[in-house]
């Protein structure tokens, strides 16, 4: 299947800091991209729709000033955690449909990032 | 009363074993229903997916769906030791709107 590659894998940081984690589409194009947040023993929750060339939509709640989403090209997405604070530690995953597809079947999952605010 | 609903578990079933997990939904034109696998610290990964009324079957792993009752069903049969993870059930409605909505997953341990 296609490959998302997601980095860094985890990442511990002090309060006050902004934390950025990329999202890759290896060998295809990625046009949509999602992110999500996972808190322990709790659902995914999508936080935002990443579109290239435009600006993300946000889902209710999620702050757009706080987490910066920036899909400049068919291939990379990138999440910004800016001014992070313990509550924003949580397990953060991308996602992307396959290539010639927007069919959830084909939904591909990065492998994560664990972010740890100190 | 929550999107999509599943039984945290954990479910305990031991090797060998069926192990059968439930899923209901409340959002009546869903229309595409998935079964995903994560371990912990992984992220998902699809297991099965099923859109029609009835059975799926692939491999060890049988996906059931009654939308009448809005209830679906994910049976792993000779379960193993490497089948211990949280099970997601995941389900979007029609139309433009695809978002998938999840629910908080079944937590299986498969004992050896």
């Amino acid at each position: 299947g296609a490959v998302v590659s997601q980095h860094p894998s985890w990442v511990i940081c002090k309060s006050g800091t902004s934390v950025k984690i990329e999202c890759r589409s290896l060998d295809f194009q990625a046009t949509t991209m999602f992110w999500y947040r996972q808190f322990p023993k709790q659902s995914l929750m999508l936080m935002a729709t990443s579109n290239e060339g435009s600006k993300a939509t946000y889902e209710q709640g999620v702050e757009k000033d706080k987490f910066l989403i920036n899909h400049a090209s068919l291939t990379l997405s990138t999440l910004t955690v800016t001014s992070a604070h313990p509550e924003d530690s949580s397990f953060y995953i991308c996602s992307a449909y396959g290539p010639g597809t927007t069919t959830n079947e084909k939904l591909f999952f990065g492998s994560g990032t664990q972010l740890s605010v100190l | 009363q929550k999107e999509v609903e599943q039984n945290s578990g954990p479910l305990s079933v031991p090797e060998g074993a069926i192990a059968s997990l439930n899923c209901t939904y409340s959002d009546r034109v869903s229309q595409s229903f998935f079964w995903y696998r994560q371990y912990s610290g992984k992220s998902p990964e699809l297991i099965m997916s099923i859109y029609s009324n009835g059975d799926k079957e692939d491999g060890r792993f049988t996906a059931q769906l009654n939308k009448a009752s809005q209830y679906v069903s994910l049976l792993i049969r000779d379960s193993q030791p490497s089948d211990s993870a949280t099970y997601l059930c995941a389900v979007n409605g029609a139309g433009n709107n695809r978002k998938l909505i999840w629910g908080l997953g079944t937590s299986l341990a498969v004992n050896p």
